[in-house]
């Protein structure tokens, strides 16, 4: 079946701009996670979804991240304000609540911050 | 906090050889997961192997076996027969009761023919 997705593939914007990233979770999967992935920081959790609802959102690293989840499906993590050190890969995971030692992930986005 | 070392930014290794990649961890907890992750070129995170923290056998899926040393906080990883195809990024992550995934720097593995 079909993975988890992520869109875009890559985005570059402009210091100052809003960006928002896409993730489609695997079908039937109800924990979704998102990650960030940079030079500085290595990989690092930043958000945990179950449903719609966040119970764990330890990892934003500042008031301009948030993320949410509509439908129990679809979330979006969005930057305001990017700066400079936003540029990193965002990953996204999911996995089946009962196996949630079991996370897929998706192919990820690059994000770029000029 | 609980964070995960791996100590060997790069290895290479030769086809068809043995390698170990190294990973150690600290927690105060008893129950946890351990695992390793493969990232090629491509970005995509894969699932190599995961090991209960509960269960003294070794895990191993095919190629891969893992050294759990639980007393020292120890999680490596072996890759038998080593093909062209293992080479990428290995990270070795740890998960407490919870959700959450804690990553080490990861390892570069090179294979080469």
């Amino acid at each position: 079946g079909a993975g988890v997705s992520q869109s875009p593939s890559n985005k570059v914007t402009e210091k100052g701009k809003d960006v928002e990233l896409r993730c489609d979770p695997i079908s039937g999967h109800t924990a979704l996670y998102w990650y960030r992935q940079s030079l500085g920081q290595g990989l690092e959790f930043l958000i945990y979804f179950q449903g719609n609802s966040a119970p764990d959102k330890s990892g934003l690293p500042s008031d301009r991240f948030s993320a949410e989840r509509t439908g129990g499906s679809v979330s979006t993590l969005t930057i305001q304000r990017t700066q400079q050190e936003d540029s990193a890969v965002y990953l996204c995971a999911s996995s089946k609540w009962e196996e949630h030692n079991e996370q897929f992930f998706g192919p990820g986005t690059r994000l770029t911050v000029l | 906090a609980q964070t995960v070392t791996q100590s060997q930014p790069e290895m290479s290794v030769q086809e068809a050889e043995t390698v170990t990649l190294s990973c150690t961890y600290d927690t105060s907890e008893n129950n946890y997961y351990l695992f390793w992750y493969k990232q090629p070129p491509s970005r995509q995170m894969i699932l190599v192997i995961r090991q209960e923290a509960y269960k003294q056998q070794n895990a191993t899926e095919n190629r891969f076996s893992v050294n759990f040393q639980k007393a020292a906080k120890s999680f490596s990883l072996k890759i038998s027969d080593s093909q062209l195809g293992d080479t990428a990024m290995y990270f070795c992550a740890f998960m407490e009761y919870g959700n959450k995934l804690v990553f080490g720097a990861g390892t570069i593995l090179r294979v080469k023919s």
